[in-house]
């Protein structure tokens, strides 16, 4: 059974700080890795998808790598700013045979960056 | 990028009544998931959805539940008889690409009183 980890579970920086957050999952078998975005009461906010093939996806400033054979994955933040705060959450696809496998979600890394 | 509209955006609900929750996606779509987050918890999976009939559904997904698509474009999660475990944020979604990316909804606060 897979098994999704974050850490840390919580950050709190000042803006304009570079920061990672990580993820780490049990089975490397995977379709595709993906982070959410996720802000208090609300739904999930997809930002970047990384297939099992790939070793890093970017946009803006942020940027996702994967490295599946040690079931790790960092999502980096550059040049933090307030707006960036939410809770962070990874997720892995399923390797089921079908690209539309379910996804299996670590606990979330709830960050704040302050002015 | 397809946009998905959950109905209701909150709902309060005694315990053992049934309750039933509503995503309409943008375009007709075969597959679509749901899940749930208990506050505090992480993400879970409750159910796949292809082409009128359940893929898979995980162990949370017992009989109080059933999924529905009842005319072609919306679909819905029913839950028979309520208990205070189920108050979740409930969220549906669908596939937005073939690379496995996914939209969800802005989903439902269900809460049981």
């Amino acid at each position: 059974k897979q098994e999704v980890t974050q850490i840390p579970a919580a950050l709190s920086v000042p803006e304009g700080e570079n920061l990672v957050l990580n993820c780490s999952f049990t089975d490397s078998a995977i379709y595709n890795l993906q982070w959410f975005r996720q802000d208090p009461g609300k739904g999930l906010t997809s930002l970047l998808l990384i297939q099992s093939s790939q070793r890093e996806q970017t946009s803006g400033r942020l940027n996702a790598s994967l490295d599946k054979s040690s079931g790790r994955s960092t999502l980096y933040i550059a040049a933090s700013q307030p707006g960036d705060s939410a809770t962070y959450l990874c997720a892995v696809g399923n390797a089921g045979g079908t690209s539309y496998g379910k996804l299996t979600f670590g606990q979330g890394t709830i960050l704040t960056v302050h002015p | 990028e397809p946009e998905v509209t959950q109905t209701p955006s909150h709902q309060v609900t005694q315990m053992g009544q049934e309750v039933i929750l509503r995503c309409v996606p943008i375009s007709n779509h075969l597959y679509f998931y749901w899940y749930r987050q208990i506050l505090g918890q992480k993400v879970e999976f409750l159910v796949s959805f292809y082409n009128n009939e359940i893929s898979e559904k995980s162990e949370i997904f017992d009989d109080q539940f059933s999924v529905e698509r009842p005319d072609g474009s919306n679909f819905t999660l029913k839950i028979r008889s309520t208990k205070l475990e189920d108050s979740a944020m409930y969220f549906c979604a669908i596939p937005r690409d073939r690379a496995g990316g996914y939209t969800f909804g802005s989903g439902t606060r269900l809460t049981v009183v």
